[in-house]
């Protein structure tokens, strides 16, 4: 079994400060984790992905996100927001090979000037 | 380039009456899935596939159905239309194996009426 929770369903930031978007899992074996972002009234798009190699994963747009397994989390971050990162953002685990994904519920990010 | 795409984009239709979302990849993806998006529940299963002929049932597939009889096109259909079944339906597509990230279609805006 899998689930993914995302603390926050809204996070809201000054353009320039750092932005954090908190993600825990829950899964029965070694997981693959995501981090997708969905612009209003568009489709989803991969920001980055973890597979079992560094823990520390470098993304699109500047964010990042650790794993972290003593804590079963994987947090997004970037350093600085810009008014384009104003997004939803979904954490997502799977562990199957057939790739069967359990989506979070997301987290509103809002960028003010 | 290779894409997936959906239509309708948008579709109004009433009560009863069937409907059939179109899914077509160029990727040439074994797998591939049908999500709903609803405000507060991110996204959910509805059916996915494996490969030609195969199909199964996800966690909100009550009402819908799939068939595959090609590797480009997951068609979904709702055999009797609900109010309930207005949503935002997502179709993906990935390669198998693990840690293979889904790519998205637009989205199909359906609104029973």
């Amino acid at each position: 079994a899998q689930s993914v929770t995302q603390l926050d369903s809204h996070v809201s930031v000054s353009e320039g400060t750092p932005v954090l978007l908190r993600c825990n899992y829950s899964s029965s074996y070694s997981p693959s984790l995501f981090w997708y972002v969905q612009h209003p009234n568009k489709g989803l798009q991969l920001l980055l992905k973890y597979t079992s190699a560094a823990t520390l994963v470098k993304g699109i747009n500047g964010f990042e996100a650790e794993f972290k397994k003593s804590e079963t989390s994987f947090h997004l971050t970037k350093p600085s927001a810009h008014m384009s990162d104003a997004a939803e953002y979904f954490c997502v685990v799977s562990n199957t090979n057939a790739g069967k994904s359990t989506f979070g519920d997301g987290t509103t990010l809002t960028v003010k000037p | 380039d290779a894409e997936i795409t959906q239509s309708p984009r948008h579709k109004i239709t009433e009560t009863g009456r069937q409907v059939t979302l179109a899914c077509h990849q160029t990727w040439n993806h074994n797998n591939m899935f049908w999500y709903r998006q609803d405000l507060g529940h991110g996204l959910r299963l509805i059916h996915y596939s494996y490969g030609v002929q195969d199909t199964n049932k996800g966690e909100v597939s009550d009402g819908y159905s799939v068939s595959r009889s090609n590797t480009e096109d997951l068609p979904l259909t709702l055999e009797s239309a609900a109010s309930s079944q207005t949503s935002v339906y997502f179709c993906a597509s990935s390669d198998p194996g693990r840690g293979r990230e889904q790519y998205f279609g637009p989205g199909t805006r359906l609104t029973v009426t």
